[in-house]
């Protein structure tokens, strides 16, 4: 069964300035995708980025970026020039390409405090 | 274009009453899901349905029930309440194809006392 670990429950980084959240997970599939979701207090859950396996190059929206590690089996998310709206819930997610169902699997979150 | 709808958005339940949450999605998915959301704790499937007349187990099952009449509806059931399913339960949809995302309603909290 696949698993998703952040090992970071809290995160704080002080606006404008970067940050990175750590995401590993263990698969023994090759094809799959993998997923940064925000959770504001609002408990909307909002994608933020998505990066496909069989795809060596990293996601990129804006502001927010991946690096993807397959051999690692890393996924980590770094937000540049960070604002206060982007204090929340972070989850990273897995879902496999094979497995029909197209469900997620999710990790346990990360809280990020971004300091004025 | 409403999205996925979730009611109600709270509710106090006594132990071993029931209640049904409600989600319905107006944007034609086959595939939906429920997930619970423990404190600190990701999201963890309850139950999927693939499409209308179709359902299946999820990881954390016991304890609820689903069905799914119509493409739209995917109403969840807690026949007993028990204070271990005080969570913030998520229903998602999807469609029927591996690269795109699901869409998320806004949660129900539920506290059972």
């Amino acid at each position: 069964a696949q698993t998703v670990t952040q090992s970071q429950p809290e995160m704080s980084v002080q606006e404008a300035e970067t940050v990175t959240l750590s995401c590993t997970y263990d698969t023994s599939e090759s094809d799959y995708y993998l997923f940064w979701y925000k959770q504001p207090p609002s408990r909307q859950m909002i994608l933020v980025i998505r990066q496909e396996a069989y795809k060596q190059q990293n996601a990129t929206e804006n502001r927010f970026s991946v690096n993807f590690q397959k051999a690692a089996k890393s996924f980590s998310l770094k937000i540049s020039d960070s604002q206060l709206g982007d204090a929340a819930m972070y989850f990273c997610a897995y879902r496999s390409a094979v497995d029909s169902s197209y469900k997620l699997i999710f990790g346990s979150g990360t809280r990020l405090l971004v300091r004025p | 274009n409403a999205g996925v709808t979730q009611t109600p958005k709270f509710r106090i339940l006594k132990i071993g009453q029931s209640m049904t949450l409600q989600c319905t999605q107006d944007m034609n998915h086959n595939y939906m899901y429920w997930y619970r959301q423990d404190p600190g704790m990701g999201l963890k499937l309850i139950y999927y349905s693939v499409g209308a007349g179709i359902t299946d187990k999820g990881e954390v099952p016991n304890g609820y029930n689903v069905s799914r009449s119509t493409t739209e509806d995917f109403p969840l059931r807690l026949e007993l309440a028990a204070p271990s399913q005080t969570s913030v339960y998520f229903c998602a949809s999807k469609i029927n194809r591996g690269n795109t995302e699901a869409f998320f309603g806004q949660g129900t909290r539920l506290t059972v006392v």
